[in-house]
């Protein structure tokens, strides 16, 4: 089976400019997130989509929103790059049984972006 | 809001000696605890996970994790390094408490270098 999967896997992009950023899910699995991890650090969280719905969101600016269609695939958006929004960013997919919280994240190998 | 730990960027190890990864956490209510793993250029992939119940959890490629909730800690542990487990590893916590999300957040990582 396949697992996450992440497109494009490097983008090269200027300030100002958008992209979107795009993830399929490990078939079955209706929960995907967002991370973005700048090098050195820790995944930091965007955002969180469950059944098309967004059930959880990071501290990071209106630039960035996403969403997730019916076959639980997901883009992210970042408008008005910015050179600090240079980093890999990672989607994640879940499988979540109602009412639990407690289940592992399993991730794609990200999308690299540069902006220069 | 829940937070994660790691108090050493860097640990070493020589093979075949015992490795502790430290990492603390804070959190309102039930702790749900993860230890993740990231080798070069790819995403992160699941070790273990606290739930409830034994306070020594047992996760892929031999590590363990002891949970202590009076120290509020959650340290990674192997009993025997290898070369191959050098790596960066994150301790993560979900949470998602009172606002109905499901936001796994990360620690900063630690860097693994266990020499031969």
């Amino acid at each position: 089976d396949a697992g996450v999967t992440q497109s494009p896997t490097h983008l090269i992009k200027t300030r100002g400019q958008q992209v979107t950023l795009r993830c399929s899910p490990i078939s079955g699995h209706k929960s995907v997130s967002w991370y973005q991890q700048v090098l050195g650090q820790g995944p930091q969280f965007i955002f969180q989509y469950y059944e098309k719905e967004e059930r959880g969101r990071g501290n990071f600016p209106d630039r960035f929103s996403a969403r997730q269609f019916p076959n639980y695939s997901s883009e992210l958006n970042v408008n008005a790059l910015l050179l600090g929004d240079s980093a890999l960013y990672l989607c994640a997919s879940s499988w979540i049984p109602k009412g639990a919280t407690n289940e592992k994240l399993f991730f794609g190998s990200g999308t690299q972006l540069s902006v220069l | 809001a829940q937070s994660v730990a790691q108090p050493e960027d860097q640990v070493n190890v020589a093979e075949g000696n015992p490795l502790t990864v430290k990492c603390t956490y804070s959190v309102s209510g039930n702790p749900y605890l993860f230890w993740y793993v990231q080798y070069p250029n790819r995403g992160l992939q699941f070790l273990l996970k606290y739930i409830t119940g034994d306070n020594l959890v047992k996760g892929s490629y031999g590590f363990e994790a002891e949970f202590n909730k009076s120290q509020t800690s959650f340290h990674l542990k192997k009993p025997s390094a290898l070369v191959s487990d050098s790596a960066l590893y994150f301790c993560a916590v979900r949470g998602g408490f009172g606002t109905g999300g499901f936001k796994t957040i990360f620690g900063a990582g630690t860097r693994l270098f266990v020499k031969a």
